[in-house]
């Protein structure tokens, strides 16, 4: 079963914008990823947050992590029409023994 | 560097038959997965290499689903016979090795559409 739920599912910006996609997990993690996915192509790793983190930043992406709510958000400022994509939360347990969980996306439309 | 190769790139078979994928990993990875991803939902473990020996398949329907690494490097996934509900894009990743915080590197993918 799938561990992580994006919310929204499906989220429509104006260039410029910020886009705020958010996650929820059942289980205690180790670390918690997000993957962007283009149409038709493989997912890529956008940042790591560790169990022990909050917040951690990467260029124009901000990722906040609450372990007591269960909940990661991914904020993606300034949005430009080549981030339309899908973002997914993946989730390490926190035995850190299990591969990652991936949650079902949220599809991300940026338009110009 | 070169990434994840996988082909084909699409597949389309009649259900009952038997289908094959093929993935080449980054260089010096030692973890291969392959995931199952159904259109409209996030990619799904169908199993997990650390180089030629399997880590978890706990998610592999076994009666039609078998997948090697044989020599720790490129890897095969097979379907036979295959169902109408396997109709997904199959997707190959690799890391440098089993660490909790390594990152995946993913191919393109199959598309397989099962009629």
């Amino acid at each position: 079963s799938q561990q992580g739920e994006e919310d929204p599912q499906a989220l429509s910006i104006q260039e410029g914008e910020n886009a705020t996609m958010n996650c929820s997990y059942k289980t205690s993690i180790n670390n918690l990823q997000w993957y962007r996915q283009n149409s038709g192509r493989g997912l890529v790793h956008l940042i790591l947050i560790r169990s022990n983190e909050r917040e951690k930043h990467s260029g124009r992406l901000r990722v906040t992590l609450d372990t007591s709510k269960k909940s990661s958000s991914l904020l993606i400022t300034a949005s430009r029409a080549a981030d339309t994509a899908s973002y997914f939360c993946a989730t390490v347990h926190i035995t850190g023994n299990t591969p990652l969980v991936f949650g079902k996306g949220t599809r991300l439309s940026v338009i110009a | 560097e070169a990434g994840v190769a996988q082909s084909p790139r699409y597949k389309i078979i009649e259900k009952r038959q038997s289908v094959a994928f093929w993935c080449n990993p980054i260089s010096g990875h030692a973890t291969l997965y392959w995931y199952q991803q159904i259109l409209g939902q996030g990619p799904k473990l169908l199993i997990q290499f650390q180089n030629n020996g399997v880590v978890d398949d706990s998610q592999l329907p076994k009666d039609r689903f078998s997948a090697e690494r044989l020599k720790g490097v490129d890897s095969t996934l097979k379907i036979q016979p295959a169902k109408l509900e396997d109709s997904a894009v199959y997707l190959c990743a690799s890391s440098l090795d089993l660490g909790s915080t390594e990152k995946l590197f993913f191919g393109s993918g199959t598309q397989l559409s099962v009629l």
